[in-house]
């Protein structure tokens, strides 16, 4: 399951450090917005979302923050460990286009030891 | 933990060859999906099912593209003749477990299976 790509935009994170990945959404209706992980070999892995109605949310070691303004979500890993190396996906579904999710490209983070 | 199983991991096949990916989903979840991801894009929602029939399906899924549940666990997604551009990685996903209700329920993603078309 690699979602692997040449044209991946990669952060390079000292372990430890805090990580700040970045998306870009298209739709301005979308009522929910998910963050994925997917490690090599695997399928996306539900990491958190958030709901339109806030602008942020906290789970275990990651935040997500959500700007409607711009359109923009962010995931924050907080004392990232070499386990976070993957790839990165944000993705938005609109409720009133059923359950389906659209992804955005991808983000590679690399943890160095 | 249950978890969303896919089979084969890598299909090679010939052009114009029909293909059958297999995904077994999560038990007594309700929503399937299938997704695929070509090398280096984006990954692309094709289809979801619920209660024995599709419920949307995007541009990408035409004629040539199939689903069926063809018993209580196994969930398929039949290309009856396949493309080079159908080269991906296939997920497979489901939702829902039964009682569990509200506007956005978690997808759970298989592992995939690579699809090679020659």
């Amino acid at each position: 399951g690699e979602s692997v790509g040449l044209h991946l935009p990669t952060l390079s994170v000292q372990e430890g450090d805090n990580s700040i990945i970045n998306c870009a959404y298209s739709n301005s209706a979308s009522d929910y917005f998910i963050w994925y992980k997917q490690e090599s070999g695997k399928g996306p892995q539900f990491i958190i979302d958030i709901r339109s109605n806030m602008d942020k949310r906290q789970g275990q070691r990651v935040t997500v923050l959500l700007n409607k303004t711009v359109k923009h979500l962010s995931l924050q890993i907080a004392a990232t460990q070499p386990g976070d190396s993957a790839v990165y996906f944000c993705a938005e579904n609109m409720q009133a286009a059923g359950n389906k999710l659209t992804f955005g490209g991808g983000t590679r983070v690399l943890v160095k030891p | 933990e249950p978890e969303v199983t896919q089979t084969p991991s890598h299909q090679v096949t010939q052009m114009g060859q029909e293909v059958i990916l297999r995904c077994v989903p999560i038990s007594n979840h309700l929503y399937f999906y299938w997704y695929r991801q070509i090398l280096g894009q984006k990954v692309e929602f094709l289809v979801s099912f619920y209660n024995n029939e599709i419920s949307e399906k995007s541009e990408i899924f035409d004629d040539q593209f199939s689903v069926e549940r063809p018993d209580g666990s196994n969930f398929t997604l039949k290309i009856r003749s396949t493309k080079l551009e159908d080269s991906a990685m296939y997920f497979c996903a489901s939702s829902v477990r039964e009682g569990l209700a509200g506007p956005y329920n978690e997808q759970f993603f298989g592992p995939g299976t690579r699809l090679t078309v020659l």
